[in-house]
């Protein structure tokens, strides 16, 4: 069966420090992956998503940037962190191609505060 | 684009309580109908899902009908209880739009209290 893990699950950083967050799925190829982020009390954002090795689309311009190494590893970063990038980070992985019925599965996420 | 409308709460509710929340959607093709439920500190997990007119989701004494007519994909669950507590999210999936990802509604706080 397919599994989704995300680490760490929780993460104090202090501004202007860097930031790497890793996700990695099992037991599924080729899958789509997305990075989103829950402001406190929010809906949901997305921030990046992948179709493929080295395909990052991104969403919302900001100090965020995504990459994917490998078919199934999906990684966020930043270079320096500001204080409004603190949030709930979640990972979540599909099927590809989308169609009919195709849900996404998620991590248990991220808890990231900038200080 | 395609979007997807939920009533935002919160919703507070004495247990044993009917629920209804909200959700209509509109999009360019025939999209497939999600509710996902997130606890605290958690992640998402999927809820129930409907794929076409007419559907009827459930899980866990929750369900949901796809209606086309009216573009709504409503939850409702007849008895809440207190371990129901949790954000609620309605989302849609459409074909038409090729390999993209699903599209969320902004989620519904339930507190359910004894």
């Amino acid at each position: 069966s397919q599994t989704i893990h995300q680490w760490p699950a929780t993460l104090v950083q202090p501004v202007g420090s860097p930031l790497s967050l890793e996700c990695t799925v099992e037991g599924t190829s080729n899958p789509n992956l997305y990075w989103y982020r829950q402001a406190a009390g929010r809906g949901l954002q997305l921030l990046f998503y992948s179709v493929g090795i080295g395909q990052i689309s991104s969403e919302v311009p900001q100090n965020l940037s995504a990459s994917r190494p490998q078919d199934r590893q999906f990684i966020l970063s930043s270079k320096k962190l500001l204080l409004s990038d603190s949030g709930f980070y979640l990972c979540a992985w599909s099927v590809s191609p989308g169609g009919y019925g195709t849900e996404a599965f998620f991590g248990q996420g991220t808890r990231l505060t900038v200080v | 684009g395609d979007s997807v409308t939920q009533m935002e709460g919160p919703v507070t509710l004495s247990e044993e309580a009917f629920l209804t929340i909200n959700c209509t959607y509109t999009a360019t093709g025939y999209p497939s109908l999600f509710w996902y439920v997130q606890y605290p500190g958690e992640g998402l997990q999927l809820l129930l899902k409907a794929t076409k007119a007419d559907d009827k989701g459930s899980n866990k004494g929750f369900e949901a009908t796809y209606r086309k007519e009216t573009t709504s994909f409503h939850l409702e669950k007849g008895s809440v209880q207190v371990s129901d507590s949790a954000v609620y999210f309605c989302a849609l999936s459409d074909p038409s739009s090729g390999n993209t990802p699903l599209v969320f509604g902004k989620g519904t706080r339930l507190s359910v209290i004894a």
